[in-house]
């Protein structure tokens, strides 16, 4: 069971907006520590989308957001495209664990 | 820009030692405050830390594994590698090698393409 806690699924028409949550605790989130995002698109490698909560790496559209607060996270995704399609995975570091964690992931369907 | 490759056998078998091998172009592996850093999918599930190594020699790695797990560096080479001993069919998955950035926190900002191994007789 993953320590960060991420709807397995949501759902979207083109050009609206969704968010996607995810859940840490105390030991994560709650010490502080930042979310990042990573986008995985069908068949290929993950690729780093938002880092350090709500910075985008170069290349990545503004389309693409994220934030912190408290024990929760979430991204969103304004002007949702038929290519956005893929799974969304947070990402943190625990204290408990003493390394990096991941959400269990969400698949974004583009309806 | 940087880039990273996998490269290792595709079968492995049972109880024997899965190695893999990331070649980093692009970059020094050998420099700066960056871990390097192994992630692994099993089929149809999400991702997992595995550990990750500074070239100072800091390593990392997740509990559940740390008992066989090593990960070291050759910063001749510019490779770094990957062996989890005493394999079995839940080690089957995609392996991906990646660069951790930790200032000021730590995220993978960079990913291989992934290598699949399965652990079979």
């Amino acid at each position: 069971q993953s320590l960060l806690t991420q709807p397995p699924s949501v759902s979207g028409a083109p050009g609206q907006r969704v968010t996607i949550s995810c859940t840490g605790g105390s030991s994560n989130f709650g010490a502080g520590y930042d979310v990042h995002w990573h986008q995985q698109l069908p068949e290929t490698a993950p690729k780093l989308l938002i880092y350090d909560n709500n910075n985008r790496p170069s290349g990545v559209p503004d389309r693409f957001s994220g934030s912190r607060s408290g024990t929760s996270a979430s991204l969103a995704i304004s002007g949702l495209q038929a290519e956005d399609e893929g799974t969304y995975y947070c990402q943190s570091y625990d204290s408990g664990l003493g390394g990096v964690i991941f959400g269990g992931g969400t698949r974004l369907s583009v309806l | 820009q940087l880039r990273l490759q996998e490269s290792g056998p595709g079968l492995v078998k049972p109880s024997e030692t899965l190695s893999l091998i990331c070649s980093v172009s692009g970059g020094s592996i050998g420099s700066g405050s960056y871990y390097w850093g192994w992630i692994r999918q099993s089929p149809g599930k999400g991702l997992q830390w595995i550990g990750n190594m500074h070239y100072t020699g800091a390593a990392y790695y997740n509990p559940s594994l740390k008992s066989r797990v090593t990960i070291s560096l050759d910063t001749s080479k510019s490779q770094f590698s990957l062996n989890l001993t005493v394999a079995t069919a839940a080690d089957t998955g995609l392996y991906y090698c990646a660069r951790l950035t930790v200032i000021p926190a730590a995220h993978f900002d960079f990913w291989g393409q992934g290598a699949l191994v399965a652990v079979s007789s």
